[in-house]
């Protein structure tokens, strides 16, 4: 089955640093990619879509930039989370959908990343 | 725009009972999505509907779009230890378009006790 791979899984930063999280779609394309933040016991909400080559497109309310996306390839998005403060620290998960022509409709989740900021 | 409303939000059951999850929207659903996860970790794909009145199994689970294609449900028969989880439903935001987001219920926690 497809895979999307999330890096890293779980980080500590100081408040005021940056943080650079990775997904990566393993055996697929994916022209598009989604960024999602999880809160505890809550769903996942939507925080922008991800575009391969051109400007990601952001949830109202978040803020472009703060959580800096990058598609800069058909397998890799980064969500960089900048000057980080301790209510930044969330999990963020990132979902991917095969854009290869496989048929494939489902989304593809990452195993997400735990971002504590101190 | 669309959201969706899932019921009960946690559930406790014995071993071996049966149980149902509920996901309603308050629009026409294109794409209903079941997924499992665990606290924490990323989110497993149970299954996707799209038709009304579709039904699909995967061992011990089931999941139904009504006709209208408003309410999912999903069942678990026998329920074991290795089905506790966080189980969401989600839908496309945008109905004619097969590559966007997924917007996502609440979750419903499932314990299973022993």
């Amino acid at each position: 089955g497809a895979v999307v791979s999330q890096h890293p899984s779980w980080v500590i930063c100081k408040s005021g640093t940056s943080v650079k999280i990775e997904c990566r779609s393993l055996d697929f394309q994916a022209t598009t990619m989604f960024w999602y933040r999880q809160f505890p016991k809550q769903s996942l909400m939507l925080m922008a879509t991800s575009n391969e080559g051109s400007k990601a497109t952001y949830e109202q309310g978040v803020e472009k930039d703060k959580f800096l996306i990058n598609h800069a390839s058909l397998t890799l998005s980064t969500l960089t989370v900048t000057s980080a403060h301790p209510e930044d620290s969330s999990f963020y998960i990132c979902s991917a959908r095969d854009s290869g022509g496989s048929g494939r409709t489902e989304a593809f989740f990452g195993q997400g990343t735990r971002l504590t900021v101190v | 725009s669309q959201e969706l409303e899932q019921s009960p939000q946690s559930l406790i059951v014995q071993e071996g009972k049966n149980l149902t999850i509920n996901c309603t929207s308050s629009k026409t659903l294109y794409g209903l999505y079941w997924y499992k996860q665990k606290y924490g970790e990323g989110l497993i794909f149970l299954m996707m509907l799209q038709k009304g009145g579709e039904e699909k199994s995967h061992e011990k689970i089931t999941a139904k779009l009504d006709e209208k294609k408003q309410q999912s449900s999903l069942h678990i028969t026998a329920s074991q230890p290795s089905h506790a989880g966080i189980y969401l439903c989600g839908a496309r935001r945008l109905s004619n378009q097969a590559g966007t987001a997924l917007i996502f219920g609440k979750g419903t926690t499932l314990s299973v006790s022993s």
